[in-house]
């Protein structure tokens, strides 16, 4: 079982829904990363959340630190946040990610 | 601005053919990491640094090595390419806050 599981593997939808990906991790953390990653293109960390709940623009990170999960909310989705959403736990005795597998998310025009 | 830089962003090389790929951060961070990434899988760590402080994975081949002369500046070196190693290298930073990555560097390997 790996550490860091993400669910679904695979997401397409229309645009204009909300989306919700979600998060679960076995292991002590520092914290909690949702990354984003586009297609040939490079990373882009979104969040990292220790508690609690952030919002950037139409992306909203919460994380609930006693059941170990966390979920990456997109409001009013657009065809450009089709990418891969990828969430990592972030040791800070060792400054290591460990990786969930990634989300494959497609919105449709 | 790029605040980590990688070069080249491509690399053709051949079997067998020592290759070293680039990474500079203007960021001052005392961490900095390389990343293997094969297509639909998650990047997988081959090495960090804490400073001057090495940190080899377990399971990175010795055809992968890594210096860091600086903080500014780290290098992967691949000895001996083989087919398998096509892939992109992502280079990042980082704080106990947050990750910074380069664009990363596709290897191609003939």
């Amino acid at each position: 079982k790996n550490e860091v599981e993400q669910s679904p593997q695979n997401l397409t939808a229309q645009e204009g829904e909300f989306i919700t990906i979600n998060c679960s991790y076995s292991v002590g953390i520092s914290a909690l990363h949702w990354l984003q990653q586009h297609p040939g293109g490079g990373i882009v960390s979104l969040f990292m959340l220790s508690s609690g709940k952030k919002k950037h623009g139409r992306l909203i990170a919460t994380i609930n630190i006693q059941e170990k999960h966390s979920s990456l909310h997109i409001t009013a989705s657009h065809p450009r946040d089709s990418a891969v959403y990828i969430c990592a736990a972030f040791m800070d005795s060792n400054y290591q990610l460990i990786w969930g597998a990634g989300t494959k998310l497609i919105i449709k025009p | 601005d790029a605040m980590v830089i990688q070069n080249p962003r491509y690399q053709v090389t051949q079997f067998g053919k020592p290759v070293t790929l680039s990474c500079s951060q203007t960021l001052n961070h005392n961490v900095m990491y390389w990343y293997q990434q094969k297509s639909s899988q998650a990047p997988k760590l081959l090495f960090h640094y804490y400073d001057k402080d090495f940190n080899n994975e377990a399971d990175t081949p010795d055809n992968f090595q890594s210096r860091r002369p600086n903080t500014s500046f780290c290098f992967l070196d691949i000895r001996s390419p083989g087919l398998g190693d096509a892939a992109m290298y992502l280079c990042a930073t980082s704080t106990k806050e947050t990750q910074y990555f380069g664009p990363g560097t596709r290897l191609l390997v003939l």
